[in-house]
């Protein structure tokens, strides 16, 4: 079964720390995204990567760093300078380029600072 | 700059109504738009793609269409299910001049659809 996974489903983190969120897809899409959804609204992008070791920042890095060692591949870490993780984390794919492509998006991660 | 905006944010309907969700957006220049159906603690299901160039797409009871000059676009659901409770969101790929914002897609906030038996 093609599709994009997300693991784990719930993080609890405590403040001061990192944590990582897993995105992995077998879709062969060679780009990928991260976005953070908060209660009622819409979602917003944090890093996008087109290929391979290449990254750019979206709307709202400050505070997430993301890897990009493998196509299949696109982990975001939730470091201590983003002031409120608190949220829903969403990870999507896509082929590459801009323009007509569409994006297929993972289960989530739900990140609650304790 | 895009915005992207869905009215109403909450939609309640007995079962067997039909209805229409509605989506505007402030910048016609798009290379697409999408819907999107968000289950409760879930990710997102793309229901359908509307390219810049066509007018609407159809898939079983659901029919999307696109009025770029108008900024508009409607999802229409037809004999409505108590399955179709959900979290319905718009979303537009831009197609500005700046090449990074092309990589992105724009959402608005969301209906949330509540149909009862």
């Amino acid at each position: 079964d093609g599709g994009i996974t997300q693991s784990p489903k719930y993080l609890f983190r405590k403040e001061g720390q990192n944590v990582t969120l897993s995105c992995e897809q077998n879709l062969n899409h060679d780009a990928m995204y991260w976005y953070r959804q908060d209660p009622g609204q819409g979602l917003r992008l944090i890093y996008y990567s087109q290929i391979v070791n290449d990254f750019q920042k979206g709307d709202i890095a400050e505070g997430y760093s993301v890897s990009r060692e493998k196509k299949e591949s696109f982990p975001l870490t939730v470091t201590s300078a983003q002031k409120n993780p608190t949220a829903f984390y969403l990870c999507a794919s896509s082929t590459p380029g801009q323009g007509y492509n569409e994006q297929f998006f993972g289960p989530g991660t739900r990140l609650t600072v304790l | 700059k895009q915005e992207v905006t869905q009215i109403p944010a909450a939609l309640s309907v007995p079962e067997g109504e039909n209805l229409v969700l509605n989506c505007s957006f402030t910048d016609s220049a798009i290379y697409n738009l999408q819907w999107f159906r968000q289950d409760p603690g879930k990710g997102l299901t793309s229901l359908l793609l509307i390219q810049s160039s066509q007018r609407e797409q159809t898939s079983g009871r659901l029919n999307a269409s696109l009025d770029k000059s108008s900024g508009r676009s409607t999802l229409y659901i037809a004999a409505s299910q108590p399955g179709d409770s959900a979290t319905y969101l718009c979303a537009v790929k831009p197609a500005g001049v700046v090449m990074d914002s092309s990589y992105k897609l724009i959402f608005g906030s969301g209906t949330r659809l509540l149909v009862r038996p």
